[in-house]
């Protein structure tokens, strides 16, 4: 199975900070990689595919970047509502992975 | 817009089987491909397989054989089973809609159900 492996695991920072997330896999994955968002109690939200694609909807202060085994998602410029878990999946080859999730918290 | 509810027992005995129904509006389960995620405490979020009303499965070679999947077309509906539950089957199970584009992406969730196997 591929791991995967994010950092850090927890993350403080303010309303308008710029973030990054990063997610690593144990092999190279190309860029077959997802992004979701997860908000206490809800069902986990879709946010990235492909590494870099946004889903339709998803604010353009999400973005993705990476290829092979290294990864990262940043929110330029955080709002409320993004305080939450965020987590990446390999969708290169299944068992389709997760990795164990960030929480970003105010 | 594309909406998936699971339903089914909250309380599963250890040795029985859990069974779970996802039930789809807004898409057809003729289309696409359909998938099952549980999240525990223990282990996060964990991919537990996918289902095409072709009849093409893969599931997680982790769970050892116990998932069964199916679709039933005329409710729109697909269902999970899972064979000889312990404590550690205890998570929220989601269904979520499968896309092929660029690997998978899960697009549409569940609300997901709580199952707890217990005595």
């Amino acid at each position: 199975d591929v791991q995967m492996t994010q950092s850090p695991s927890s993350l403080s920072a303010s309303v308008g900070d710029r973030v990054t997330i990063t997610c690593r896999a144990s092999q190279s994955i190309n860029n077959y990689l997802n992004w979701y968002q997860q908000k206490p109690g809800k069902a986990p939200k879709f946010l990235i595919y492909a590494a870099s694609s946004l889903q339709r909807g998803v604010p353009s202060r999400f973005s993705g970047s990476g290829f092979g085994t290294d990864f990262t998602l940043t929110i330029s410029s955080l709002q409320p509502e993004d305080f939450a878990i965020y987590y990446c999946q390999q969708s290169y080859s299944p068992p389709y992975t997760f990795g164990q999730g960030t929480k970003l918290e105010i | 817009q594309v909406q998936l509810q699971e339903s089914g027992p909250g309380l599963v005995k250890p040795s029985e089987t859990l069974s779970l129904t996802c039930t789809v509006s807004g898409d057809s389960v003729s289309n696409n491909y359909w998938s099952w995620i549980r999240q525990s405490p223990g282990k996060g979020l964990e991919w537990i397989g996918s289902i095409h009303n072709s009849g093409s499965t893969t599931d997680n070679p982790s769970l050892k054989s116990r998932v069964s999947m199916s679709i039933d077309a005329s409710r729109n509906q697909f269902s999970l089973r899972l064979s000889s539950v312990t404590a550690a089957d205890t998570a929220v199970y989601y269904c979520a809609r499968l896309l092929y584009s660029s690997g998978i992406l899960l697009d549409h969730w569940g609300q997901g159900t709580l199952v707890i196997v217990s005595s």
